[in-house]
């Protein structure tokens, strides 16, 4: 198994719904991490778990919440979002912490906040 | 603070034509570059990288090119095939504040290919 899979593919929620995106990789990678892409920009990092545990947080506010239950998977927690947070969200995988190691991308949940 | 650009948001190039994609950057801590090509509705997909240590490093259709002094890349794609449509971001693994490495990448480039 090569793959990220990430569910759902698309959500649509209002801002005061709680939700939950889900991220799950069978590679035996270690490091795990959630990307945000708005419409013609470059993907920019959220989070990164190495070995299960958070490691970087880029200043993300607390309505996304990340957990990491397991070295499979990693899910990310949607509360009171804006709808400026409607966005692409990946996921990706890599074997370690290292930019350089090549990351695996699942295919995205196109997320719209109503 | 954009550290990795990508400069033509877009390109159209004839099938059969040779595709190069461009890039800077400005910080010269870098020593490492990855492509990476996106379809729509995807996620992005490794494609080739160089290590600084190099200047040329070739994958059958695909050759990154480095030029150090003047930090800059390209992206080198013959013969282009229509399968190449897509977007294709430059990018370079950058120590973050918490000391370890994380991907950053550039704006990305839309290349069509043109039957």
């Amino acid at each position: 198994d090569t793959e990220v899979t990430q569910t759902p593919k698309h959500l649509v929620m209002g801002m005061t719904n709680k939700k939950s995106l889900k991220c799950e990789q069978h590679m035996g990678h270690r490091a795990m991490y959630w990307y945000k892409q708005k419409a013609k920009k470059p993907p920019e990092l959220m989070f990164v778990y190495s070995y299960e545990k958070l490691s970087i947080n880029e200043s993300v506010p607390s309505r996304f919440s990340p957990e990491c239950p397991n070295s499979s998977l990693l899910n990310l927690h949607l509360h009171a979002l804006q709808p400026e947070d409607s966005a692409l969200y990946l996921c990706a995988s890599s074997q370690e912490n290292l930019g350089r190691a090549g990351y695996t991308f699942g295919s995205g949940t196109r997320l719209t906040v109503v | 603070d954009q550290q990795v650009k990508q400069n033509s948001p877009s390109l159209s190039v004839q099938e059969g034509r040779i595709s190069i994609l461009n890039c800077d950057y400005t910080n010269s801590m870098f020593d490492y570059f990855l492509w990476y090509k996106k379809y729509p509705a995807e996620g992005p997909t490794f494609l080739i990288s160089i290590s600084s240590i190099k200047d040329k490093n070739e994958d059958g259709r695909f050759t990154v090119f480095l030029n150090k002094s003047a930090k800059h890349l390209s992206l080198h794609i013959v013969p282009s095939q229509p399968g190449d449509s897509a977007v294709y971001f430059c990018a370079a693994p950058l120590i973050s504040n918490f000391g370890n490495e994380k991907l950053t990448f550039g704006t990305g480039t839309r290349l069509t290919i043109i039957p």
